[in-house]
């Protein structure tokens, strides 16, 4: 597509379940991040590809949180056994190749978690 | 480590008015620099970036910015306000050449436009 599409774009689960969110970077682009933005809190680093590869998995928040990347493509966040303050919204941001700064965004997952 | 400090989570101006949004940074090394915009249950967009050419850097929609590196400011302006400028508004830093890593992105300032 043309640009960055999450998946779902709102989610609403119980505590304890677990939920999967998906992005679908633009083509051709090698790098993708997701981050979590919290009200009030900005926007939260959470890890990047460069590829299929992620090199710098320091802001996942806990080992609830995995994410993959496959194809070079489409990238899932798992989150495990949800808490209430998980909620947040998630978004997802890829570029043509690391560096630039140059990050397209998705319009983001919005989970709560009741 | 690069952070970045953006003054004020809100502020307000009326339509017409000049626009100036605060953005300090701080970077162990010679930094990029960007501002986003994020409109209502929108992502980010890029409205302009800083990396080491030209000091002061002209954006879309009217927007500019201007790297000072004595006082360690990135800060936006547009010299008359519009509605549709109405939006959270983001800083962000990135050490360049330093990883891959992304951006360190403020808390943003919401910019509410008065008519």
């Amino acid at each position: 597509g043309a640009g960055v599409s999450q998946s779902p774009s709102n989610k609403v689960t119980e505590k304890g379940k677990d939920v999967e969110l998906r992005c679908d970077p633009i083509s051709g682009h090698t790098a993708l991040y997701w981050y979590r933005q919290s009200l009030g809190q900005g926007l939260e680093f959470l890890i990047y590809f460069q590829g299929n590869s992620a090199p710098d998995k320091s802001g996942l928040p806990s080992d609830r949180f995995s994410a993959e990347r496959t194809g070079g493509s489409v990238s899932t966040l798992t989150i495990q056994r949800t808490q209430q303050e998980d909620s947040a919204v998630y978004l997802c941001a890829s570029s043509f190749r690391v560096n630039t700064g140059e990050l397209f965004f998705g319009e983001g997952s919005r989970l709560t978690v009741l | 480590a690069q952070s970045v400090t953006q003054l004020g989570s809100h502020v307000s101006v009326s339509e017409g008015a000049l626009v100036l949004l605060r953005c300090n940074y701080s970077s162990s090394v010679p930094p990029y620099l960007f501002w986003y915009v994020q409109y209502p249950n929108q992502g980010l967009q890029l409205l302009l970036k800083y990396t080491s050419a030209a000091t002061l850097v002209k954006g879309i929609n009217g927007f500019e910015a201007e790297f000072k590196k004595s006082e360690t400011s990135f800060h936006l302006t547009k010299p008359s306000a519009h509605m549709s400028d109405a939006a959270e508004y983001f800083c962000a830093v990135s050490d360049q050449g330093r990883g891959a890593d992304g951006l360190t992105f403020g808390k943003g300032t919401h910019l509410i436009i008065q008519p």
